[in-house]
C-alpha cells in the first residue's frame, strides 16, 4: 500500500529564510506526486505536481521540489520565505491506476517575522 | 485556479438533524472526490465518483451517503448527524487523463467546517 510521510509536524521559520519540508513516499509502482498548501479554513491549493521527466519541478509562489527516487523524497523548497507562506504544506502520492490520492499528515509552518 | 464551490463554508447543527453538503464544479470535469479532515490531521477519502450515476466510498468508512445525478453537482447526506461527525469535509474534481497522460491532478473546493453538538 502506498503511504507518504511528513517528518516534520511543525516548521518555524524567519521571514527571508530558505525553506525545505521534507516529504517521503512508500509505492511500488511510478508515483506521481503532489504538494498542496492550505491556508487557515481554507480548502487546499495545488503548488506543484511531478508525473515525469525533469526531476526538479517550478510551482506557484515561488515554490520548487525535487524528485528522487534512490531517496524515495519528494522535498518542497522555497529560497525566501514571506509571511504569507504561513499555512499547512501536504505531500501527496498517487499513481496511474490509483483511484486517489494518499496524503501526508501535513507539515504546519509559521514564518516569524 | 479550479472552480469548485462548497457550501456552507460552515455549519453547526445539533444531534440529529439530517444535513446536505453541496459541492459543485464548472470545469466538467468527470471525477469527484470527498475528503475528511480532522484538524492539524490528513486528508482521508470518504467518497468518490467516475461520472454521473457513478460513486463508490473510499478508505475511510463514513456514514454519509453521495449522489451524482449532474457532471458538476456531488452533494453529500448525513441522515442524521452526530458529534463524531464533525470534521471538514472537502470536495475535490479532477479531469481525467488517461494512463497516457500521467494521472489526474484533483483541485479542492474551500471546504465545509461542520460542527455537531
Amino acid at each position: 500500500a502506498q503511504s507518504v510521510t511528513q517528518p516534520d509536524i511543525h516548521i518555524t521559520v524567519s521571514e527571508g529564510a530558505s525553506l525545505e519540508l521534507r516529504c517521503n513516499y512508500s509505492y511500488g509502482a511510478t508515483p506521481y506526486l503532489f504538494w498542496y498548501v492550505q491556508s487557515p479554513g481554507q480548502g487546499l491549493q495545488l503548488l506543484l505536481k511531478y508525473f515525469s521527466g525533469d526531476t526538479l519541478v517550478q510551482g506557484i509562489k515561488g515554490f520548487e521540489a525535487e524528485f528522487k527516487r534512490s531517496q524515495s523524497s519528494f522535498n518542497l523548497r522555497k529560497p525566501s520565505v514571506h509571511w504569507s507562506d504561513a499555512a499547512e504544506y501536504f505531500c501527496a502520492v498517487t499513481s496511474g491506476s490509483a483511484r486517489q490520492l494518499t496524503f501526508g499528515s501535513g507539515t504546519q509552518l509559521t514564518v516569524l517575522p | 485556479e479550479a472552480d469548485i464551490y462548497q457550501t456552507p463554508r460552515y455549519l453547526v447543527i445539533g444531534t440529529g438533524k439530517k444535513i446536505t453538503l453541496e459541492c459543485s464544479q464548472t470545469m466538467g470535469h468527470d471525477k469527484m472526490y470527498w475528503y475528511q479532515q480532522d484538524p492539524g490531521m490528513e486528508l482521508h477519502l470518504i467518497h468518490y465518483s467516475y461520472g454521473v450515476n457513478s460513486t463508490e466510498k473510499g478508505d475511510l468508512s463514513s456514514e454519509s451517503t453521495v449522489s451524482r445525478i449532474r457532471t458538476e453537482h456531488f452533494p453529500l447526506t448525513l441522515e442524521s448527524a452526530r458529534p463524531s461527525h464533525t470534521s471538514q469535509y472537502l470536495c475535490a474534481s479532477s479531469e481525467y487523463k488517461g494512463l497516457a497522460g500521467g494521472t489526474d491532478t484533483q483541485y479542492f473546493g474551500p471546504g465545509t467546517r461542520l460542527t455537531v453538538l
